[in-house]
C-alpha cells in the first residue's frame, strides 16, 4: 500500500495564480483532512470530509476550496494564491468511528508564492 | 492561548541521557492525547497514544493528568535517531466532529 500520497511535492506560484493539490489514499478510510504548517504556527486545520461527497470548513478555510468526488481522493483549490498562502501543505486521512483510529499523513506538499 | 502549549526547545542532550517533555491543554473535554514525531521536513507520525493510566513503549513513557491538564513524555537512554520535533496532539469534539489540535512541537537534538 502506497498509504496517503500528494501531488506535487514542491510548487511555486505567482499571486492571483490558481492550482488544485492532490491527495490520494489506498487504505479505504472514511475520514480526509488538509493541513497547512507554518513556523510557530502548528498544524492548522483548513478543510476536512468525513466521507465521499462531503466537505466542511477547518480552523482556517479562507482563500481554499475544496472537493471529495472519489472516496480515495481529496482536492484542495487554491483560485487566487497569496504570499500568505506559503506554507507546507499535509493531507491526512483515517477510519472513521467508533473510537479512535490512528491519522495517516502524506509527506507533504512546499507551496511558494511570490 | 494557544489550545495545546509546548515548549519549543531544543532540547539539546548527549547520547543516553533522559529527556522529558510537557504539553498543557486548556479544553477541558479533550477525550483522547497523542505524541506524535515529526522528522526535518516530514510529515508526522504517530509515535503512541496517551492513556489516563500512563503507558510505556519501549524507551518512551507518556502520562496524562486531567487535573491539571498536563501530558508528559519521557525518553531514556536516548538515541541519534530520536532526533526529531514531537508534538503534543490533543482531541476534542467540535460540533460532533473529533478534532486534532497539534502543538507546535519540541525539537530534540541528541549528540553523540
Amino acid at each position: 500500500n502506497a498509504g496517503v500520497t500528494q501531488t506535487p511535492k514542491f510548487r511555486v506560484l505567482k499571486t492571483g495564480q490558481s492550482m488544485t493539490l492532490l491527495c490520494a489514499q489506498d487504505m479505504n478510510h472514511e475520514y480526509m483532512y488538509w493541513y497547512r504548517q507554518d513556523p510557530g504556527m502548528g498544524l492548522r486545520l483548513i478543510h476536512y470530509s468525513v466521507g465521499e461527497g462531503t466537505t466542511a470548513k477547518g480552523e482556517v478555510p479562507d482563500g481554499y476550496n475544496v472537493s471529495r468526488l472519489k472516496k480515495q481522493n481529496f482536492l484542495l483549490g487554491l483560485e487566487s494564491a497569496a504570499p500568505s498562502q506559503t506554507s507546507v501543505y499535509f493531507c491526512a486521512s483515517r477510519d472513521g468511528p467508533p473510537g479512535y483510529n490512528e491519522q495517516f499523513f502524506g509527506p507533504g506538499t512546499r507551496l511558494t508564492v511570490l | 492561548r494557544k489550545e495545546v502549549e509546548q515548549d519549543p526547545g531544543p532540547f539539546n542532550v548527549p547520547e543516553g541521557a533522559t529527556v522529558a517533555f510537557n504539553c498543557t491543554y486548556s479544553n477541558s473535554a479533550s477525550q483522547s492525547f497523542f505524541w506524535y514525531r515529526q522528522d526535518c521536513r516530514k510529515e508526522p507520525k504517530l509515535l503512541m497514544s496517551v492513556y489516563s493510566s500512563g503507558n510505556e513503549d519501549g524507551r518512551f513513557t507518556a502520562q496524562l493528568n486531567r487535573a491539571s491538564q498536563y501530558i508528559s513524555l519521557l525518553i531514556r537512554d536516548s538515541k541519534l535517531s530520536d532526533s526529531a520535533t514531537y508534538l503534543c496532539v490533543v482531541m476534542a469534539r467540535n460540533t460532533g466532529f473529533q478534532k486534532l489540535v497539534f502543538g507546535t512541537g519540541t525539537r530534540l537534538l541528541v549528540s553523540p
